[in-house]
């Protein structure tokens, strides 16, 4: 069965710093990925999505994913953090309905 | 250009009460999602519906009642509300039923229940 694994609940970063969230996920086949992110009182927005092809993937906001199948891996990435980028964020697996992490919770010290 | 909404936006209701909440999406999405959102984040689907029919149904209490009247509209009526109830319920939509359709999230409504 399909399942996705975020080890960290809560991660810290000082704004301006580079950030990656951990994804990995238990899939049989070639995976759909996804990572959305959930601001405070607001729905989830859909960040970058990979399906095939190249394994570096960009996003909205400044953020790009790696999928790397040898890790079972999706780790989300941004060079530099912006305080606005504090929020919750979900990495997501689909095959026949979508599962999602259990989400990072995301903090930005100023 | 709202492109999925509901109504309402906070709900606070007493124990035993039936209450319901709307969601609309403008997208032209054939498929249309419940999902509950827990105190710890954690998100969880309940239903969804392709054309307006049921194709997934977790193991979520018979108090939960989804309806589709069209396409464009998933509404969720909750019979004899419990205090477990109470979370964000999240409506979506997808352009299709599987992957690799994401999927459009309303802002979420915030059921408390007293």
């Amino acid at each position: 069965a399909q399942s996705v694994t975020q080890p960290d609940i809560h991660i810290t970063v000082s704004e301006g710093a580079s950030l990656e969230l951990r994804c990995n996920y238990s899939y049989g086949a070639t995976p759909y990925l996804f990572w959305y992110v959930q601001s405070p009182g607001q729905g989830l927005q859909l960040l970058l999505k990979y399906f095939s092809g190249d394994t570096l993937v960009q996003g909205i906001k400044g953020f790009e994913a790696e999928f790397k199948r040898s890790q079972s891996s999706f780790n989300l990435r941004k060079p530099s953090v912006h305080w606005s980028d504090a929020a919750e964020y979900f990495c997501a697996v689909a095959e026949d309905k979508i599962i999602f992490g259990k989400g990072t919770r995301l903090h930005i010290l100023p | 250009d709202t492109a999925v909404s509901q109504t309402p936006k906070y709900l606070v209701t007493q124990m035993g009460n039936d209450k319901s909440i709307k969601c609309e999406q403008n997208l032209g999405h054939d498929t249309m999602y419940w999902y509950k959102q827990d105190s710890k984040k954690f998100l969880k689907i309940m239903f969804s519906y392709n054309n307006k029919e049921l194709i997934i149904n977790e193991t979520v209490p018979n108090r939960f009642s989804p309806k589709s009247p069209d396409k464009a509209h998933l509404n969720l009526h909750i019979n004899s509300l419990e205090l477990g109830d109470s979370a964000v319920y999240f409506c979506a939509s997808s352009q299709a039923p599987s992957a690799p359709y994401e999927q459009y999230f309303g802002p979420g409504t915030r059921l408390t229940v007293t």
